[in-house]
């Protein structure tokens, strides 16, 4: 099982629709989550955080985590052609010597006008 | 401008000749590394660092080596390039112990012949 696991897409969403991402993650003791979105040829750009479970919003993103069932998602709403990227859920590792950062294999969205 | 900043940004070489990616970033962060990305295996991570003098591998270290003798400074080296070390290759820092976000550099593009 991979640390931190995604459907790598493509999802495809018709422009102004809801676009729900999804990431598990197998280390109970990430404690923080990370969502990057990555244009082609570019670096990841962070988008959003969570640290407790539930909701968090930011503008048109939601972050949603359950630390009971391992789930970390990304909600974008009224979504946009420019929304059309690949996405990438992020986890910290803990380790004995120090602290590891796992990435999803990220989920490509498509945003069709 | 906080960044971070790789060279080069591209690289054409042939199996076997020593190189070095550098990577240097201007906000005092403790935490950097490095990744390569793939397609089909996302984002994974090579080494990285807590601190001066402090390193520790990644998923997929083989093959690379890394200093850490200045806290701006995280260079990647390849002592002896392979084909299968062609890819893209991302720095990164985030503050403290690697539990925050990641500031990417904008990305190395490896061809090894």
């Amino acid at each position: 099982q991979k640390e931190v696991e995604q459907n790598s897409g493509p999802l495809s969403v018709p422009e102004g629709a809801i676009a729900s991402l999804n990431c598990t993650y197998s280390d109970r003791g990430s404690q923080s989550f990370f969502w990057y979105r990555q244009y082609s040829g570019k670096s990841p750009e962070l988008i959003m955080f969570i640290y407790s479970n539930g909701d968090k919003e930011d503008g048109r993103f939601t972050a949603q985590l359950n630390k009971a069932s391992q789930y970390v998602s990304l909600l974008i709403r009224d979504s946009q052609p420019s929304d059309s990227a690949t996405y990438l859920c992020a986890a910290p590792m803990i380790k004995a010597a120090g602290n590891k950062l796992t990435f999803g294999g990220g989920t490509r969205v498509l945003v069709k006008p | 401008e906080a960044q971070v900043t790789q060279n080069p940004r591209y690289l054409i070489t042939v199996t076997g000749k020593k190189l070095t990616v550098t990577c240097s970033q201007n906000m005092n962060h403790e935490y950097m590394s490095w990744y390569r990305q793939d397609p089909g295996l996302g984002l994974r991570q090579i080494y990285y660092s807590m601190n001066v003098e402090v390193t520790d591998k990644g998923d997929v270290p083989e093959g690379y080596k890394v200093s850490r003798k200045e806290k701006r400074n995280f260079p990647l080296i390849l002592e002896s390039p392979s084909p299968n070390q062609t890819s893209l290759y991302f720095c990164a820092s985030s503050p403290g112990q690697g539990f925050g976000a990641q500031h990417f550099g904008d990305g190395t593009r490896l061809s090894i012949l």
